[in-house]
C-alpha cells in the first residue's frame, strides 16, 4: 500500500520569507507522480505543482518550487516570497496507476 | 470557461437514508473521480470514471457507487448512510490523456451531515 506522510500539521511564515512543507511517501513502485495541492479557506482545492518520477529535474513554478529526493522518497514543498493569499491546507499527493493517495495536509498561515 | 460543478453544496441526511451527490466536470475533460474529505483529513479516492465505467477504486464499500453520464457527469450514490459517512466530498475532472489524466481540477464539494 501507499502511504504519504506530512509531518508538520501546521506552520507559519511572515509574508515575503520562504517556508519549506515536508513530505515523504512509501511505494515500492518506479514510476509514479507526486503532487502538491492548496485548498484555501474557501475549500476549492487547487494544483500547485507537479513532479514525475522519472524527472530528475526539481519542477518549479513561479514562488513554488519542489525539492524532489527520489531514493530518500522525499517531495518537499519550497514557497517563497510568501504572500498572504499562500494562506491555506498544502496537501501532498502520490499517483501510482491512477490511484491518487493524499497525506493528512499542512496547515500554513501566512502572517502579515 | 466553466469549472467543475458539484451539487448540492450542502445536505443533511439521517442515518440509514441514501444520497445522490452530481458533477459536472470541466468543460472538455472525460474523467470524473470522487472524494471523500473527512474534517481534518485529506481527501480519500473513492473511484474514477472514465467512459462512462468505473476504472478505478479505492478502498470504499459497496454502498458507495457511481455512475458517469455520455455528457461525462457523474453521480455519487451512498446507500444506507452511517454518522462516519459525514464529510467533503469532492469531485475531480480530468483528461484522459497520458500526460494529463493526473492533472485534476477539483470542484468546490458537497457537505454532507449524516445525523
Amino acid at each position: 500500500a501507499q502511504t504519504v506522510t506530512q509531518s508538520q500539521p501546521e506552520m507559519s511564515v511572515q509574508e515575503a520569507e520562504t517556508v519549506t512543507l515536508s513530505c515523504t511517501y512509501d511505494t515500492s513502485e518506479s514510476n509514479y507522480y507526486l503532487f502538491w495541492y492548496k485548498q484555501p479557506p474557501s475549500r476549492q482545492m487547487i494544483l500547485v505543482i507537479r513532479q514525475e518520477a522519472y524527472k530528475q529535474q526539481n519542477a518549479t513554478e513561479n514562488r513554488f518550487s519542489v525539492n524532489f529526493q527520489k531514493a530518500a522518497k522525499s517531495f518537499s514543498l519550497k514557497i517563497s516570497d510568501s504572500q498572504l493569499g499562500d494562506t491555506a491546507m498544502y496537501f501532498c499527493a502520490f499517483w501510482v496507476s491512477y490511484i491518487p493517495t493524499f497525506g493528512r495536509g499542512t496547515s500554513l498561515i501566512v502572517h502579515p | 470557461d466553466a469549472g467543475v460543478t458539484q451539487s448540492p453544496t450542502h445536505l443533511i441526511k439521517t442515518r440509514g437514508q441514501q444520497v445522490t451527490l452530481r458533477c459536472s466536470p470541466k468543460s472538455g475533460h472525460d474523467t470524473v473521480s470522487w472524494y471523500q474529505q473527512a474534517l481534518g483529513q485529506g481527501p480519500q479516492f473513492i473511484f474514477q470514471y472514465y467512459e462512462e465505467e468505473e476504472r478505478q477504486r479505492g478502498n470504499f464499500p459497496d454502498r458507495f457507487s457511481g455512475h458517469q453520464f455520455p455528457n461525462y457527469s457523474s453521480e455519487l450514490n451512498v446507500n444506507a448512510l452511517l454518522l462516519g459517512d459525514s464529510a467533503l466530498y469532492l469531485c475531480a475532472s480530468s483528461l484522459n490523456r497520458r500526460e494529463d489524466s493526473y492533472e485534476q481540477y477539483f470542484g468546490p464539494g458537497t457537505r454532507l451531515t449524516v445525523t
